[in-house]
């Protein structure tokens, strides 16, 4: 199956930085998804990503469907204490049909200082 | 909008015995809702996908006898560990999809821990 690559792994930042993530594929998906994930909770979706080049914002969070279709990129403005998390990127392999599949990443750890 | 619910929230059994976890779309109907896996430390590995009222496609590698899936109505799909063992032990997470779009909602997980 298709494979998501997620970098970075981890992420270690103060308070009030800026953080950027991102996933590259091999092949192309039809919609991008970023979710985070807190400890032992399911993951929550931030941002839904439907056409090529698409950048969408949701408070301080930004992201954007790269042109190609096999990547996308999630940035976070003045990170604050509780977007300490996981944050996956998921891409989605048949639009429009109802056998839709994600496939995730494998994340990226941010932890975030006061 | 678009809420997922799972009960129980944990549960510990003994090897052997069966397990019924339940997952319901709260404020949607799922067309499709989908059952994953999560190792700690790791990310989401899909097990099966379930349309209401047919049966599951269950991803290579994943015991269909074992993880029995029913999606008997537009809101509620349940997943049962038959025979439980320890190697079993993982945290199991539902999503539901609303049919129009490609967009995924998750339920809060499940933790099962098999003695």
């Amino acid at each position: 199956g298709q494979q998501l690559n997620q970098s970075p792994q981890s992420m270690f930042i103060q308070e009030g930085e800026d953080v950027s993530m991102n996933c590259t594929s091999s092949s192309i998906f039809n919609t991008w998804l970023w979710y985070k994930q807190d400890p032992g909770e399911g993951p929550v979706l931030l941002i839904a990503l439907y056409k090529a080049g698409e950048l969408t914002s949701n408070g301080r969070l930004t992201a954007q469907f790269g042109i190609t279709r096999k990547d996308s990129f999630l940035n976070i403005s003045a990170s604050i204490p509780s977007d300490v998390g996981i944050y996956f990127c998921a891409g989605v392999e048949n639009s429009g049909g109802s056998n839709y599949k994600l496939t995730f990443g494998k994340g990226t750890l941010l932890t975030v200082n006061p | 909008g678009a809420v997922v619910s799972q009960h129980p929230s944990w549960v510990i059994c003994k090897s052997g015995t069966s397990v019924k976890i339940e997952c319901r779309s709260l404020d949607f109907q799922a067309t499709t809702m989908f059952w994953y896996r999560q190792f700690p430390k790791q990310s989401l590995m899909l097990m099966a996908t379930s349309n209401e009222g047919s049966k599951a496609t269950y991803e290579q590698g994943v015991e269909k006898d074992k993880f029995l899936i029913n999606h008997a109505s537009l809101t509620l799909s349940t997943l049962t560990v038959t025979s439980a063992h320890p190697e079993d032990s993982s945290f199991y997470i539902c999503s539901g999809g609303r049919g129009h779009t490609d967009t995924q909602y998750f339920g809060p997980g499940t933790r099962l821990t098999v003695l």
